[in-house]
């Protein structure tokens, strides 16, 4: 069972286009990450958030958690080709350090 | 500061034969977690160790998988005997956890293949 689920599986766009993927669950979570991964490495984290409702903006990365800390999207500005990669998020439960994550969102920006 | 190192970065091993992954974590650092990420799956949680001690080990699909922590800087990944289905990247992080902190550290992983 997936704890948390990623939506689109894969996207591919053009230079320029917005677009935004989410990632949501039934469970609550203390927080939640995104982490970035590229071919052959693992994953580098992007941002934390904490509080319900929080944004937080990265250069063109906007990161939002929902109200009830169940649910999360992050919606990038402007696409380039360097965003290209495998953006996931994860969650950690109310108990425990453990890091439960998502499948995925497969990114392909193309110019 | 040189990250989560791991070894080795690619293993070809045949059914049946015993495997060890390694792992270096981040000096200081009081969680080491291992993960294996495969298409159809994702990353799952295998097994995470607080201070060298094992806390969920829940992850662990089978027997045939094992793990210790002997030392803060040390752990490894057993499989045995390995199956083919038993192929994937395998990754090693660690944390700095406590006062909220959760930022995991990945190494390269291991890209395992049993054929």
């Amino acid at each position: 069972t997936q704890l948390l689920e990623q939506s689109p599986q894969f996207l591919s766009i053009q230079e320029g286009e917005n677009l935004t993927v989410y990632c949501n669950s039934s469970s609550v979570f203390s927080s939640l990450q995104w982490y970035r991964q590229e071919p052959g490495e693992g994953p580098v984290l992007l941002v934390t958030v904490v509080t319900g409702g929080e944004v937080k903006k990265l250069k063109r990365l906007t990161f939002q958690f929902g109200d009830a800390r169940k649910d999360s999207s992050l919606h990038i500005t402007a696409a380039q080709p360097g965003d290209t990669g495998l953006y996931l998020c994860a969650g950690v439960a109310n108990s425990g350090y453990a890091l439960n994550f998502g499948k995925g969102t497969s990114l392909l920006v193309t110019p | 500061d040189a990250g989560v190192i791991q070894s080795p970065r690619h293993e070809v091993t045949e059914m049946g034969q015993e495997v060890t992954l390694r792992c270096k974590p981040i000096s200081g650092h009081n969680s080491l977690f291992w993960y294996r990420q495969t298409m159809m799956r994702g990353l799952e949680l295998l097994i995470y160790f607080n201070n060298n001690v094992p806390i969920d080990d829940s992850g662990m699909p089978e027997d045939r998988f094992s793990a210790k922590m002997p030392n803060a800087s040390f752990s490894t990944l057993k499989i045995q005997p390995s199956e083919p289905r038993d192929s994937a990247v395998y990754f090693c992080a660690s944390s700095l956890t406590g006062g909220g902190n959760t930022e995991a550290f990945f190494g390269q992983g291991t890209r395992l293949t049993v054929v």
